[in-house]
């Protein structure tokens, strides 16, 4: 079983739908929490970083934690064609070294004009 | 534009033989981490330095090794390879190794290795 598991999708919905994101895991001492953006041909680009449990909005993205349920998700408000990438879920802690990030499989998404 | 550059951007080589991708963080940036995205994988983490020194390692076969230059560059060399080894590689870089905090990593566009 991996760490990090995540729906590979492909995920397609219309454009203006609110797209919701998710990953579990299983290492409790996990503690970073982060969403990556990747188009296709392209390295990875950070959307957001949560620390522990907790909520975090920027813009059209919420990202929430739930370490009780070690469950995370990134909602997607209003959604845009340029939305369109996979995304992927990383996380970390500081008894792996701070910086080793252990990835999802990443999820395909389709935003439809 | 993260800012990190990977050179070269695509490679094709035989099964068996030996290649070096390099990595030049962002200006500043004193840790570069090594990746390896393949379909079957997805992105696994290979190994860390920090200001020239091994840092972290994670999932790196015995026949891949990495350094980093006193310049901070850094080169990821594969040998004896095999076709499993076809995947894409990234490198990110930050700001500093803090055990105690987390330091955004910036990934440059990869290289893409194909073993036939």
């Amino acid at each position: 079983q991996k760490e990090v598991e995540q729906d590979p999708g492909p995920l397609s919905v219309p454009e203006g739908a609110i797209v919701s994101l998710n990953c579990t895991y299983s290492n409790s001492a996990f503690q970073y929490f982060m969403w990556y953006r990747q188009y296709s041909r392209k390295g990875p680009e950070l959307l957001m970083y949560t620390y522990s449990s907790g909520n975090k909005e920027d813009g059209r993205f919420t990202a929430q934690v739930d370490k009780s349920s070690k469950y995370i998700s990134l909602f997607i408000r209003d959604s845009q064609p340029s939305d369109s990438a996979t995304y992927l879920c990383a996380m970390t802690s500081l008894i792996q070294g701070a910086q080793k990030l252990v990835f999802g499989q990443g999820t395909r998404l389709t935003i439809n004009p | 534009d993260s800012g990190v550059t990977q050179t070269p951007k695509h490679l094709i080589t035989a099964t068996g033989q030996r290649v070096t991708l390099r990595c030049s963080p962002r200006s500043g940036d004193l840790s570069v981490y090594w990746y390896q995205q393949s379909l079957d994988q997805g992105l696994q983490f290979l190994i860390q330095y920090y200001n020239g020194e091994e840092r972290a390692k994670g999932n790196i076969l015995e026949r891949f090794s990495a350094q980093q230059f006193p310049d901070l560059h850094s080169e990821l060399n594969l040998s004896s390879l095999e076709l499993g080894d076809s995947a894409l590689y990234f490198c990110a870089s930050s700001v500093a190794y803090g055990p105690l905090t987390y330091n955004e990593q910036f990934f440059g566009p990869g290289t893409r290795l194909t073993v036939l």
